[in-house]
């Protein structure tokens, strides 16, 4: 079965520190790995995404690092803030033409001052 | 600003009755989902729908069914809802042609306690 592996399940992280959260996989077709940002009463919404032809993807305070050969990318955040305290949940596409995410089981990071 | 609306937030039904969670989207999409969302199990794909009329099964289809009568609209069906099915659903929809995450829009949730 098609799987995405993410850890931890939870982070704390002071405020101004750097979160870090890794994911794996095994299927090599999958070709588009997204993540999502869930705050508590909220649906997830789509935080920053990287194809695997490229190693590294910032926008802002995120960047997703892939490692294709070792089957791994991890979400990191700068300067973490409390306003970050979200889950986050890792996903992987299976192939183009697609319409069908994996996703990973979700971490919950809290942000502590 | 696009919308995946669940008109029911939260809900308790009793063991074996039926169960209906709506869900409208206002984009125009071609694609609706229903995932189901756990504690530590991440989020689980049960039906989604390509078309009017049309669906697939997900992973986890199985005490669920699902009805998609209108573009608009995705229902998913709790023939007789047992307490294992107490969760968070989640509804989310997607065009065609679109890179599969890349626009993919969630609603809010439905909040579902079985007693």
């Amino acid at each position: 079965q098609q799987q995405v592996k993410q850890s931890p399940q939870s982070l704390i992280v002071q405020k101004g520190g750097i979160s870090i959260i890794n994911c794996a996989y095994e299927n090599t077709a999958f070709d588009y790995f997204p993540w999502y940002q869930q705050f508590p009463g909220k649906g997830p919404a789509l935080l920053i995404a990287i194809r695997p032809d490229v190693s590294e993807k910032k926008e802002g305070r995120f960047t997703i690092s892939f490692n294709k050969s070792a089957k791994q990318f991890s979400l990191h955040i700068m300067d973490s803030q409390p306003g970050d305290s979200a889950t986050y949940f890792c996903a992987a596409r299976p192939g183009a033409g697609s319409y069908q995410l994996t996703f990973g089981k979700g971490t919950k990071l809290s942000v502590i001052p | 600003d696009v919308k995946v609306t669940q008109s029911s937030r939260y809900l308790v039904k009793r063991t074996g009755e039926k169960v209906f969670l709506e869900c409208v989207q206002d984009m125009d999409h071609e694609n609706m989902f229903w995932y189901r969302q756990d504690p530590g199990l991440g989020l689980r794909l049960i039906y989604f729908s390509y078309d009017v009329k049309m669906k697939e099964k997900g992973d986890i289809p199985e005490g669920y069914s699902v009805s998609r009568e209108k573009k608009e609209r995705f229902s998913l069906i709790l023939e007789s809802a047992s307490t294992s099915q107490t969760s968070m659903y989640l509804c989310a929809s997607t065009p065609w042609g679109s890179i599969a995450g890349n626009t993919i829009y969630f609603g809010e949730g439905s909040w579902l306690t079985v007693v």
